[in-house]
């Protein structure tokens, strides 16, 4: 069975600045990895999708992710957020042998971005 | 192309009583999966339909159950309901197969009173 933890439940940071978002996963099989967000009263969006070969992902709206498979991490950054991108960001695993596409996801970050 | 489509928005229901959630995936997607979206309880996986079959399924009571059409689009029924059902239900669709993310409707708020 698989895990991830996200290990900040909240993130607070000033606009144009730069944020990162840690993910850490556990998993007795090798696994994809996705990171999604969900603005407000929405459903979650996918911002990117890390499935084989170069281990820095970019994706949507300027954000990128980087696999490290020794430490099991797939932490997301920004280098400049805007006030929009306030949500909540989550990171989710599914096996890369299993059947379907299920998804296990960590607790969630929330952004704050302050003026 | 249209995103995935649940319905209704907001669903209001007192204890004892039955819901009945609906999905609608995108056009060529035949995977439906359920989640629950409770209050600090983060992101639960409920349910996995393919071609009209259940594939696999969460860690939930068997009063939560469903089905997928021939259209594919599926239903989830919760019945006996409990205060502690009140969350988001959020479906997403995928094609089928490995390596294909998750398509993601923007839920049904489910409140038991």
């Amino acid at each position: 069975a698989q895990s991830v933890t996200q290990l900040d439940s909240q993130v607070p940071v000033f606009e144009e600045a730069p944020v990162e978002l840690r993910c850490n996963y556990s998993s007795s099989v090798s696994v994809y990895l996705f990171w999604y967000v969900q603005y407000p009263n929405q459903g979650l969006q996918l911002l990117l999708k890390y499935l084989s070969g170069s281990t820095l992902v970019k994706g949507i709206n300027g954000f990128e992710a980087e696999f490290n498979k020794s430490q099991t991490s797939f932490h997301l950054r920004k280098p400049s957020v805007h006030i929009s991108d306030t949500a909540e960001y989550f990171c989710a695993v599914s096996e890369s042998k299993a059947a379907g596409n299920k998804l296990t996801f960590g607790g969630g970050t929330r952004v704050l971005v302050k003026p | 192309e249209a995103g995935v489509t649940q319905s209704p928005t907001h669903l209001i229901k007192t204890r004892g009583q039955q819901a009945t959630l609906r999905c609608s995936p995108i056009s060529g997607h035949t995977s439906v999966y359920w989640y629950q979206q409770a209050l600090g309880l983060g992101l639960q996986f409920l349910l996995w339909y393919d071609e009209g079959e259940e594939r696999n399924r969460g860690n939930f009571p068997p009063r939560f159950s469903g089905r997928q059409f021939p259209n594919y689009s599926s239903e989830l029924n919760v019945n006996a309901l409990e205060l502690e059902d009140s969350a988001l239900y959020l479906c997403a669709s995928s094609v089928t197969g490995g390596a294909r993310p998750l398509h993601f409707g923007n839920g049904t708020r489910l409140t038991v009173t």
